[in-house]
């Protein structure tokens, strides 16, 4: 196993379109995180799921964003009705029980136009 | 008020040299933790060090050492003998709460290591 792997690296899509990324957690990591980092900042909270479960949004999360873990393995992150305000790279990272450090994916890059 | 606080938007240090780069935060957590992660140019976050709010000692991996000051509320990274490589943006963070699942970043700093 190499990492946190995410899917797409790039995407380019115009404002009002739905956009979802995949991310893929390194296999014995139960926990797994959703951040958005725009130019300039530090990385930015979204959301954290344990196993399968929800268990922590940001109260700044737009309901246009959705995330799932099905399986408590891969997960997904939607946004909805896009705007250009979205536009920055969204980061997965994830965490194996009981330790708190995070191991980051490349990140997908959105660009809304 | 900010939970991180990194006020060095920018730090040269020159080959084989240490560099202290800063970080102070805000929580009113009794339990909680600091991270600092590396993102060099190609984007990749890179965890390097982490210290628990109970952790009576000085957090260090390899070069990299965390100066924990609990009642001056701040987290200063240590990079010693500094190598080419260190040139990155690197990133204070914390984790708190009573499930400590929110996580907050600082606005990092830019280390330049110089030849």
């Amino acid at each position: 196993d190499t990492g946190v792997s995410q899917d797409p690296r790039h995407k380019i899509t115009k404002r009002g379109q739905n956009v979802t990324f995949r991310c893929d957690p390194i296999s014995e990591h139960n926990r797994l995180y959703w951040y958005r980092q725009t130019l300039g900042q530090g990385p930015e909270f979204l959301t954290y799921f344990q196993n399968e479960a929800q268990l922590e949004k940001s109260r700044l999360l737009s309901d246009r964003f959705s995330a799932e873990r099905p399986k408590g393995s891969f997960s997904t992150l939607e946004i909805q009705r896009t705007e250009q305000g979205d536009s920055a790279m969204y980061l997965c990272a994830s965490s194996p029980a009981r330790r708190y450090e995070q191991y980051f994916g490349p990140g997908t890059r959105l660009t809304v136009t | 008020a900010q939970k991180i606080t990194q006020t060095q938007p920018g730090m040269f240090v020159q080959e084989k040299e240490a560099v202290t780069l800063d970080c102070t935060y805000d929580t009113s957590d009794q339990s909680y933790g600091l991270f600092w992660y590396k993102q060099p140019s190609s984007g990749e976050m890179i965890f390097l060090i982490y210290q628990g709010s109970y952790d009576e000692q000085n957090a260090t991996e390899g070069r990299y050492s965390l100066n924990f000051q609990k009642a001056r509320k701040s987290a200063n990274l240590v990079i010693s003998a500094s190598q080419l490589g260190d040139s990155a943006m690197y990133f204070c963070a914390m984790r708190e709460g009573n499930t400590g699942n929110q996580f907050y970043f600082g606005t990092g700093t830019s280390l330049t290591v110089i030849p």
